[in-house]
C-alpha cells in the first residue's frame, strides 16, 4: 500500500463555484479524518468517519461543505459556493484505529485557491 | 477547549547540533500525543507517537517524552543535519478516535 492519496494536488477556482474534493486512505484503515490548513498555521480538524459514519463535525463545517464516506472506504469533501476564505490546504489522514496503532497517517493534501 | 502551544515559532542551528522543540497543552486529559514533520508546500509525516500512559517513545535520533501533569511534550533531536530543515507539528487527541489538536509548529532551519 503507497499510504493516503488526495485528488487533486492542486484546485483554482472562481467565488461561488462548487468543487469537489476526494481522498482514498490506507486500504485497511476505518477511520478517515479531513483536516484544513492555512499558510503558517497547524491543521484544524473538519470531520472524522468510522467506517461510512460520520461521527464527528467541527464548528468549522459550515453548510456550504459536506462530506461523504461511502461504503467505507474513499472520502469525498465538498465545497459549494466557495469564497475566498475558503482558500486552504485540504489534508487527509486516515487510522487504523486500534489501541497503540492510532496513528494517523495523512495524505499530500489538496490546495485550494479561491479567486 | 484544548489548546496546543509550540516554542519557539522558529529555530536556526548548526548541523550538528543537539536541539529540544516544545510543546505544552492547557487540558492534561489526553488520550495521545502525536509529532509530525512538514516539508513545504506538503502533508505530514509522522514522526512519534507516544499513548498518554507513556512517558517517551524513540526513532532513531528522534526522542519524544510525555508530562501529562505539567502539560508538556518535547521533541528531542541528536545531531541535527540539514535534511531535518521542516516544520515540526506537535497535537494532542483526546479520546480514542477524536480529532487532532495542533500547535502552530516550529519552523526548523539546521545550516551546513
Amino acid at each position: 500500500d503507497t499510504g493516503v492519496s488526495q485528488d487533486p494536488r492542486h484546485k483554482i477556482t472562481k467565488r461561488g463555484q462548487n468543487v469537489t474534493f476526494r481522498c482514498d486512505p490506507i486500504s485497511e484503515h476505518n477511520r478517515l479524518y479531513w483536516y484544513r490548513q492555512t499558510l503558517g498555521q497547524g491543521p484544524e480538524f473538519l470531520t472524522y468517519f468510522q467506517n461510512e459514519a460520520q461521527l464527528e463535525k467541527s464548528r468549522l463545517l459550515s453548510d456550504r461543505f459536506s462530506a461523504e464516506r461511502p461504503k467505507g472506504s474513499f472520502s469525498t469533501l465538498e465545497i459549494q459556493r466557495t469564497e475566498q476564505g475558503d482558500s486552504a490546504m485540504y489534508l487527509c489522514a486516515s487510522s487504523l484505529g486500534v489501541r497503540a496503532q492510532e496513528t494517523q497517517y495523512f495524505g499530500p493534501g489538496t490546495r485550494l485557491l479561491v479567486l | 477547549k484544548q489548546e496546543v502551544t509550540q516554542i519557539p515559532a522558529a529555530l536556526s542551528v548548526p548541523e550538528g547540533e543537539n536541539l529540544v522543540l516544545n510543546c505544552s497543552f492547557t487540558d492534561s486529559a489526553i488520550y495521545n500525543l502525536q509529532w509530525f514533520r512538514q516539508d513545504p508546500g506538503k502533508g505530514l509525516t509522522s514522526l512519534l507517537l507516544i499513548q498518554s500512559s507513556q512517558r517517551e517513545q524513540t526513532s532513531g535520533r528522534l526522542n519524544a517524552s510525555l508530562d501529562k501533569s505539567s502539560g508538556r511534550s518535547t521533541l528531542y533531536i541528536a545531531a541535527s543535519q540539514p535534511g531535518d530543515s521542516a516544520t515540526y507539528l506537535c497535537a494532542v487527541s483526546t479520546r480514542a478516535g477524536n480529532m487532532l489538536t495542533f500547535g502552530g509548529g516550529t519552523r526548523l532551519m539546521v545550516k551546513p
